[in-house]
């Protein structure tokens, strides 16, 4: 069974870029059965989707935050990243990386998330 | 891309059967039978219930039940039961490749 694993800076300053990581196990990044996508939940909020990305490098962002959003795949890692520039206090959420499976249009294995402040 | 709307709270008695609501528009639900639910324990990893509107995961329990009209889909717990209350947040695909959640409602086993 899949197992994704988010990792990276809680802390980040307004205007610098959130970088975060996921890691995959149980299964490899290269499976041509998954997208590999990033969810976030500011704090008292709802989900927020923010894209996803094929192994092959294909890649699909939330029309608000596209200007902004960067997701890559580093396949010799097993890895998949997100950066997020310019942040503000706004950013400041849980982020959860999540498997999305085109076959049923749905987002099947995720991680725990991690908290990541955007504060000075 | 707005968020889907989902009542705030839901609350019910051990066995009773409650309904979540998620609506949206005739972009997103009322335009694809696509519409996800999702269970989220705070501090855990939220957990895949319904995909397509009304199909359940293999091996799910099937006192969880989705079903769409319009521009709503609804999520429905039969025989409700305390490790339900949780968090649960609706997904609708919207086109051109891009997914939009619902603003979630809190579930209350009294």
């Amino acid at each position: 069974q899949l197992q994704l694993q988010e990792s990276g800076p809680g802390l980040v300053k307004p205007s610098e870029t959130l970088s975060l990581t996921c890691t995959v196990s149980g299964g490899s990044i290269s499976s041509s059965s998954y997208y590999w996508g990033w969810i976030r939940q500011p704090p008292g909020k709802g989900l927020e989707w923010i894209g996803y990305i094929y192994y092959s490098g294909g890649t699909y962002y939330n029309p608000s935050l596209k200007s902004r959003v960067t997701i890559s795949v580093d396949t010799s890692k097993n890895q998949f990243s997100l950066k997020l520039s310019s942040v503000t206090a706004a950013d400041t959420a849980v982020y959860y990386c999540a498997t999305y499976i085109t076959a049923t249009a749905s987002f099947d294995y995720w991680g725990q998330g991690t908290l990541v402040t955007v504060s000075s | 891309q707005s968020a889907l709307t989902q009542p705030a709270s839901v609350s019910g008695s051990p066995g009773q059967s409650i309904t979540i609501s998620c609506t949206g528009t005739s972009s997103d639900v009322g335009k694809y039978n696509l519409v996800s639910w999702y269970q989220h324990h705070p501090g855990k990893a939220p957990k895949l219930m319904i995909y397509e509107g009304s199909k359940r995961p293999s091996g799910f329990s099937n006192h969880f039940s989705g079903s769409k009209s319009g521009n709503t889909a609804s999520l429905t717990i039969s025989g409700l039961q305390a490790e339900d209350e949780a968090d649960y947040y609706c997904c609708s695909y919207a086109g051109s490749s891009t997914y939009v959640f619902g603003t979630g409602t809190k579930v209350t086993v009294l």
